[in-house]
């Protein structure tokens, strides 16, 4: 089965400065790669996805970029704000799979 | 507005009491699934249901057991809960399984003591 490994467990920033978190897949076959923020006290919600069809796709201040080759992707939060503090989850699933494997979860702070 | 609702958000309870964790969606998804979220382990499905009357396990299904008899509903039971069931618990419902936006809900907070 897909095995999804997420690097770094904790990532303090100042405010302003960027943020990069970063995954590993192990299953060739996976093309979906969903990014989740949860805040304090509330369910993963997502952020911005990536299709294996696309190597890089931005929503203002955070972009995912995705390298199939090399199996890993990455997400960048630029310009961070106090409010991008939450722990963030990468995942991985393919098509005809009921479920999403997640990673470990990165834990930002953005300290003002 | 669309949501999908957990309850309760914390339950403490004792070894061997059967509970259940109610889960609804008002998005009319066809997919929905139970899963645990412990420290350092990320978020693990324990369960899933692809529509009414059908279910499956999912990684983590040891001690759990759900049922689907309505599309909006899909309760999650712990028949005799142990310590190690001590988790956070959330419910998802999407559109299309493991390639579409899964939609959570707020999270309960499980004690086994």
């Amino acid at each position: 089965g897909e095995n999804v490994e997420q690097h770094p467990s904790t990532l303090s920033v100042q405010e302003g400065d960027s943020a990069v978190i970063k995954c590993t897949y192990s299953d060739s076959a996976s093309n979906y790669f969903p990014w989740y923020k949860q805040e304090l006290g509330k369910g993963p919600q997502l952020i911005i996805d990536i299709r294996s069809n696309v190597g890089e796709k931005k929503d203002q201040r955070i972009a995912v970029t995705l390298n199939k080759t090399a199996k890993h992707f990455s997400l960048h939060i630029t310009e961070t704000q106090p409010e991008d503090s939450a722990v963030y989850f990468c995942a991985a699933s393919s098509t005809g799979r009921r479920a999403l494997t997640f990673g470990s979860g990165t834990r930002l702070q953005v300290q003002p | 507005e669309a949501q999908v609702t957990q309850n309760p958000r914390y339950l403490i309870t004792v070894t061997g009491k059967k509970l259940t964790v109610t889960c609804s969606q008002n998005m009319n998804h066809e997919y929905m699934s139970w899963y645990r979220q412990d420290p350092g382990l990320g978020l693990r499905q324990i369960y899933y249901s692809m529509n009414v009357e059908v279910t499956d396990k999912g990684d983590v299904p040891e001690g759990y057991k759900v049922s689907r008899k309505e599309k909006r509903n899909f309760p999650l039971i712990l028949e005799s809960p142990s310590p190690n069931q001590t988790s956070l618990y959330f419910c998802a419902s999407s559109l299309g399984g493991g390639v579409t936006e899964a939609f959570f809900g707020q999270g309960t907070r499980l004690t086994v003591v």
